[in-house]
């Protein structure tokens, strides 16, 4: 299978804390992006992080790329309990995304 | 107000009923994506489509059929031939291939239909 597979499938943090869910796959990309999905609704595009690109910051979120690993991570910085969702990363190669099955994150208040 | 949308919100069908499930965007982008959800699970690749009147099959696309006959709408139908159709089903946009480098860009996602079957 081509789909990124993420880590850890669930994680559970105080609000405040950081969280760092990490995302693996298979196959080289042209591009690997970070959603986030909240129960029963669409996903939202949190950052998109190029293949020649090793590092990207958006507000409270850090994604990293090591394409030698094939692996990327995303860090939530100063959790809120609005963080909570699922958060899927998605590689793209030529014309299609491929989804991994998610990181269920809960931020208690 | 740019968006991409969809409908119905929930929809119930009969076995061996086709059903079909609308997407429409007005961001004035090429590619559209047809994703099925499972429960727990992630996105499934069904159909997908760079530019009007042609689309390509994703990964289940069996059991399911889409036209792309004007940039804003790709219609989804489920057949009687799909034999679990019940799920989540979302529909996505991208600039597609005159995007930036390096692929199509971020998706945009509608706010998905819920189809059960009974």
């Amino acid at each position: 299978s081509q789909q990124g597979e993420e880590d850890p499938q669930a994680l559970s943090i105080q609000e405040g804390e950081n969280a760092t869910m990490n995302c693996s796959y298979k196959t080289s990309i042209n591009n690997l992006q970070w959603y986030r999905q909240n129960s029963g609704r669409g996903l939202v595009h949190l950052i998109l992080i190029r293949s020649n690109e090793r590092e990207k910051h958006s507000g409270r979120l850090r994604v990293t790329l090591d394409t030698s690993k094939k692996s990327s991570s995303l860090l939530i910085t100063a959790s809120r309990a609005a963080d909570t969702a699922s958060y899927f990363c998605a590689i793209n190669t030529g014309n299609q995304f491929y989804f991994g099955t998610g990181t269920s994150l809960t931020v208690i208040p | 107000d740019g968006g991409i949308t969809q409908s119905p919100k929930y929809l119930f069908r009969k076995e061996g009923q086709n059903v079909t499930l609308s997407c429409e965007q007005n961001l004035n982008h090429d590619a559209m994506y047809w994703y099925r959800q499972d429960p727990g699970q992630g996105l499934r690749l069904i159909y997908y489509s760079q530019i009007v009147n042609d689309f390509q099959k994703g990964d289940i696309a069996e059991g399911y059929s889409v036209s792309r006959e004007k940039k804003e709408s790709f219609p989804l139908t489920v057949t009687s031939a799909q034999k679990n159709p019940t799920a989540f089903y979302l529909c996505a946009s991208s600039i597609g291939p005159r995007g930036l480098a390096g692929g199509p860009g971020e998706q945009f996602f509608g706010p998905g239909t819920r189809l059960t079957v009974l």
